[in-house]
């Protein structure tokens, strides 16, 4: 068990639907991070936060946002979903910003759409 | 742009050694990491190099020659909880990671 939190586990829903994934850090972890993987993908990064600060951006589309609220959960929110959005998305937390601390991953949210 | 590559599977047998190669093309570079993921898990921190060299942990090894752009996991005395994907990933940014597609490990009896 990492410490990291991610609710739910699984959510089915339809195309362009829109649904909320929420993540709590460990204790004491300021950064949040969110990936998504896809079968064929591997692991792909989406975006960072810092203390409530949006910090880095990766691979994610327009129709993906997310924010850090001041208890330092996180929640991503997709909508418009399409087929090609089924992944497991991944919450990953680390002591501060900097990349070079081991980032500590939460279990998933698989997101299947149909 | 960032490059990691994995071999896409290996098995091997139970009790062996087995080592996991990964080569890197990355436009800069803070770090390696090894993360084991079983199958719909989330990924568990192997090891981390940013010097050259050999980093031992356990039954887990990890090398880095920062100027081949080249890291290895070794994995002794095998287990068969061992199978797993092993990803290897490059933080090159300051903040995120960058991983490749892993590596399918597959131990047999």
């Amino acid at each position: 068990d990492s410490g990291v939190t991610q609710t739910p586990k699984h959510l089915i829903t339809a195309t362009g639907q829109r649904v909320t994934l929420r993540c709590s850090p460990r204790s004491g972890d300021l950064s949040v991070y969110w990936y998504q993987q896809s079968l064929d993908q591997g692991l792909q990064f989406l975006i960072q936060y810092y203390n409530g600060e949006e910090r880095a951006k990766g691979n994610i589309l327009e129709r993906f946002s997310a924010q850090q609220f001041p208890d330092l959960h996180s929640e991503l929110n997709l909508s418009s979903l399409e087929l090609g959005d089924s992944a497991l998305y991944f919450c990953a937390s680390s002591v501060d910003g900097s990349g070079t601390n081991t980032q500590y991953f939460g279990p998933g949210t698989r997101l299947t759409v149909l | 742009g960032q490059n990691i590559d994995q071999p896409t599977e290996m098995t091997a047998t139970e009790g062996a050694i087995v080592q996991i190669n990964c080569t890197y093309q990355t436009s800069g570079f803070n770090g390696l990491f090894w993360y084991q993921q079983h199958a719909g898990e989330a990924p568990t921190f192997l090891s981390y190099n940013v010097l050259d060299g050999l980093e031992e942990k356990g039954r887990f090894s990890s090398f880095l020659s920062r100027s081949k752009g080249y890291s290895y996991l070794l994995l002794k005395e095998l287990q068969m909880k061992d199978s797993a994907s092993y990803l290897c990933a490059v933080e090159a940014s300051g903040y995120a990671l960058n991983f490749g597609k892993g590596t399918s490990l597959l131990v047999t009896p």
